[in-house]
Parts: C-alpha cells; sequence; structure tokens
C-alpha cells in the first residue's frame, strides 16, 4: 500500500537558516508521481514541485531545493536561508495510478506535514 | 473560474443535523477529488469523480457521506447525522483528466460540529 511519511513533526529555525524537510514513501507502482505542497495558516493548499518517478534530477527552483533519490524512496526539501514567510506546514505526497471503469487516474496520498516556523 | 471554488468557507453545525458543502472546480477539469483534513494531519481522500460518475469512493468513511456531480461539473458533498468526528476541513481539487498531475486545490470548506 502506498504511504508517505514525514518523520519531523514541527522544525523551528531562525531567518537565513537552510533547512531540510524529509519525506519518505512507500509504493507498490514503477511510474508514480512526488509533490510537495505548502499550507500556509489560510489552509489553501499551494503546489510547489511535481517530480516523476523516472527523473532522479535534482531541481532547484530560487531558494528551493529538492533531493529525490529513488534507491532510498525519499525525497527531501531543502529552503537555503529561510525566511518568516517561509512559515507554514509542508506536505509531501505521492500519487499513483489507479483503474476504474477502464480509466486510468491518480490520487494523492498525503504524509502528515511537517511545521515549518521561521524566527525573525 | 480561475480556480477551484468552495462554499461556505465554514460551517458551524449542530450535532446530528445534515450538511452540505459546494465545490465548483476549475472550467473543463473533468477530474474532481474531495479530501478531508483533520487538525494537524494530512489530507485523506475521500472520493473521484470522472465526469459525473464517482469512480473511486473508497475513502468515503462510512454511509453517512455521500457526494454527486450530476452534471459534470460542481458537486456537493452531503453529510448525514453529522457527528463531532466529523469536524475537520474539507478540500476539494480538480485536474484536466485526473492522470495524476496538475491538482488544483479549493480553500476548504472548515466543519465544525458542535
Amino acid at each position: 500500500a502506498q504511504k508517505v511519511t514525514q518523520a519531523q513533526t514541527e522544525i523551528s529555525v531562525v531567518e537565513k537558516e537552510d533547512v531540510t524537510l524529509d519525506c519518505v514513501y512507500e509504493t507498490r507502482d514503477t511510474t508514480y508521481y512526488l509533490f510537495w505542497y505548502k499550507q500556509p495558516p489560510s489552509g489553501e493548499l499551494v503546489f510547489l514541485i511535481r517530480r516523476n518517478s523516472f527523473d532522479e534530477q535534482n531541481e532547484i527552483s530560487g531558494r528551493y531545493s529538492w533531493n529525490f533519490q529513488k534507491s532510498t524512496s525519499s525525497f527531501n526539501f531543502t529552503i537555503t536561508a529561510s525566511q518568516v514567510v517561509d512559515s507554514a506546514v509542508y506536505f509531501c505526497a505521492l500519487s499513483e495510478s489507479f483503474n476504474a471503469g477502464g480509466t486510468s487516474y491518480g490520487k494523492l496520498t498525503f504524509g502528515q506535514g511537517t511545521i515549518l516556523t521561521v524566527h525573525p | 473560474g480561475a480556480g477551484v471554488s468552495q462554499t461556505p468557507s465554514n460551517k458551524v453545525t449542530e450535532k446530528g443535523k445534515y450538511v452540505e458543502l459546494r465545490c465548483d472546480p476549475i472550467s473543463g477539469h473533468t477530474a474532481l477529488y474531495w479530501y478531508r483534513q483533520s487538525l494537524g494531519q494530512g489530507p485523506e481522500f475521500l472520493i473521484y469523480f470522472q465526469g459525473t460518475g464517482a469512480a473511486d469512493d473508497s475513502g468515503l468513511p462510512n454511509d453517512r457521506f455521500f457526494a454527486v456531480r450530476p452534471e459534470g461539473s460542481v458537486s456537493t458533498l452531503k453529510i448525514q447525522r453529522t457527528e463531532r468526528g466529523d469536524s475537520a476541513v474539507y478540500l476539494c481539487a480538480s485536474s484536466r483528466d485526473g492522470r495524476r498531475v496538475g491538482y488544483t486545490f479549493g480553500s476548504g470548506t472548515r466543519l465544525t460540529v458542535v
């Protein structure tokens, strides 16, 4: 069964520190997608990144970077030079393929989330 | 519309009452999902619609929960005989075709059962 584990419940850092959020997943699929979402206090889930299971290249987007290692089933997220506005709950999620009525579709399994607090 | 719209944003109801939560997906998105997020947890899958039909309702916790999407656009999640344990944020997401990419979430409906 698919499962996503975010072992860090809460992380607290001081502004400008680097911080890494861990994500480990379990899946029976050979093709799947991994996601990171940010949930600020307003409650909306904000999409950050999607990674295909066949693409293990690390990705950098501004202060954000992601390290995907299929061998260890991990998809970690690093924020460089953190800022107060980065304070939020961050979710890692896995999307596997399912079939119903002849149609293939995906549904997301989320981790429990990591609460990140960045202090000024 | 430009995004996924959910109404109401907040709903307080008494135990035992019936509630309806509405989701208006992005125009043209055929796939629609409902998730439930309890306090301190990640969202959990409830139901998936492809067009008008519920292709996967394996996440609905019991028969008090029901969802419809009669015209393949707006969806309504219905909860009968609400219980305090139903208190959560109910999130709706849509995607163009449900093929594992491009989910857009709404802001959710915070349901409180007192």
